[in-house]
């Protein structure tokens, strides 16, 4: 069964840093691309980031650019998304995904909020 | 403002089908794939198409999806209380180079 599992989550001054972590198994994940998603309060879905099998290509949305970093360790099936310089409308619900174009696999999200 | 649009929201009895549009661009879903999304309250997004019209293992078929053109749209039959959600239409849009999302569909079963 495929599983993924977000952490890293939670409440950060504007200005400030968080690195989220989404574990995977069931599946071999140096296999597939991989995405965040994330969901402000009340509203909808949107693709943040995403990165190649092995990492060599990743992809932004613009208003993260310059500002977060999409990684992974294949070794430890993992993927990661540093966020610095975080503002108050990037707070939101993170989802890390299975990217296939769709997004097959979707874990159960961790919250990050911005706020002083 | 979402680049693909859809409508805030749609209703029908239990029973009765509903469709749900999804309107983009030559630049999005003119020349790619389209896929659903349903997210019931409180969970997480659950894929119920894939490029246009596959339904995943699991997922019913009283769901289905089409595509004409520029647009999308997601077909419901039988309607279940339990299909009361929040349906998202998502593609590739090469202008972009990004993924995007319609701005969501709230399916209320009267």
């Amino acid at each position: 069964e495929v599983q993924l599992v977000e952490s890293g989550g939670g409440l950060v001054q504007p200005g400030g840093s968080l690195r989220l972590s989404c574990a995977a198994s069931g599946f071999t994940f140096r296999s597939y691309w991989m995405s965040w998603v994330r969901q402000a309060p009340g509203k909808g879905l949107e693709w943040v980031a995403n990165i190649k099998q092995d990492g060599s290509e990743k992809y932004y949305v613009d208003s993260v650019k310059g500002r977060f970093t999409i990684s992974r360790d294949n070794a430890k099936k993992s993927l990661y998304l540093q966020m610095n310089s975080l503002r108050a409308e990037d707070t939101a619900v993170y989802y890390c995904a299975r990217d296939g174009l769709p997004f097959d696999h979707w874990g159960q999200g961790t919250l990050v909020t911005v706020s002083s | 403002q979402s680049v693909l649009t859809q409508p805030p929201s749609v209703s029908a009895a239990p029973g009765q089908k509903v469709t749900i549009s999804c309107s983009g661009s030559s630049s999005n879903i003119g020349n790619n794939y389209v896929s659903w999304y349903q997210q019931l309250p409180g969970t997480a997004p659950k894929l119920l198409i894939y490029e246009n019209n596959k339904r995943p293992s699991g997922i019913p078929d009283r769901f289905s999806g089409s595509k004409s053109g520029t647009s999308g749209t997601l077909g419901i039959t039988g309607l279940q209380t339990g299909d009361e959600a929040d349906y998202y239409c998502g593609t590739w849009d090469s202008s972009l180079s990004a993924v995007i999302f319609g701005g969501g569909t709230k399916l209320t079963v009267l």
